[in-house]
């Protein structure tokens, strides 16, 4: 059975840190990998998506990477800012097509301190 | 743009009473899919849609009805409220010919208690 963990559950820094939000996964045998932000009170929000064969994908300050034979990703924040205080989650997706096979973590809330 | 957007954003429903969670997508995906998310627990499927007049259970699906007669609309229907269907629920949708994935588009959220 495919299960998500991410840690630290928390996690709270300096601003300007560069920072790093761990997902490990138990099936190497996964479509994609997802990272998403939820800000309080909101919904989610998609931040990246990693294909299977891919390594890495990049965004502005993020950038996630993927090792699928470790079971592992990582969502590297560069600079942290007060702004990027939020809850972080991954979720696998184990179909190609839909997202009724998403896996998800339980995420890390991270604070990030002025 | 207005993307997923679902109503009402709070309720407070009495043991017994039924309710509508209206969902409304305007980027012309697909797949739609209804999650409750609860402390500690995670994002759980209740309901999912790959087209419409087509749905499917997810994980967590008893207590609660879906219908997609046009591929804009997803209500949620909860029937019979109990202390249990407490939680924050969440709209979605995601586009199955998305090239590169299938990045998925969450509503904002519509918080229910039961009591």
């Amino acid at each position: 059975k495919q299960e998500v963990t991410q840690i630290p559950a928390a996690l709270s820094v300096p601003e300007g840190e560069n920072l790093v939000l761990n997902c490990s996964f138990t099936d190497s045998a996964i479509y994609n990998l997802q990272w998403f932000r939820q800000d309080p009170g909101k919904g989610l929000t998609s931040l990246l998506l990693i294909q299977s064969s891919q390594r890495e994908q990049t965004s502005g300050r993020l950038n996630a990477s993927l090792d699928k034979s470790s079971g592992r990703s990582t969502l590297y924040i560069a600079a942290s800012q007060p702004g990027d205080s939020a809850t972080y989650l991954c979720a696998v997706s184990l179909n190609a097509g839909n997202n009724r096979k998403l896996i998800w973590g339980l995420g890390t809330s991270l604070a990030v301190n002025p | 743009n207005a993307g997923v957007t679902q109503t009402p954003k709070f309720r407070i429903l009495k043991i017994g009473q039924s309710m509508t969670l209206q969902c409304t997508q305007d980027m012309n995906h697909n797949y739609m899919y209804w999650y409750r998310q609860d402390p500690g627990m995670g994002l759980k499927l209740i309901y999912y849609s790959v087209g419409a007049g087509i749905t499917d259970k997810g994980e967590v699906p008893n207590g609660y009805n879906v219908s997609r007669s046009t591929t804009e609309d997803f209500p949620l229907r909860l029937e019979l409220a109990a202390p249990s269907q407490t939680s924050v629920y969440f709209c979605a949708s995601s586009y199955s010919m998305e090239p590169g994935g299938n990045t998925i588009y969450f509503g904002e959220g519509s918080w229910l208690t039961v009591v």
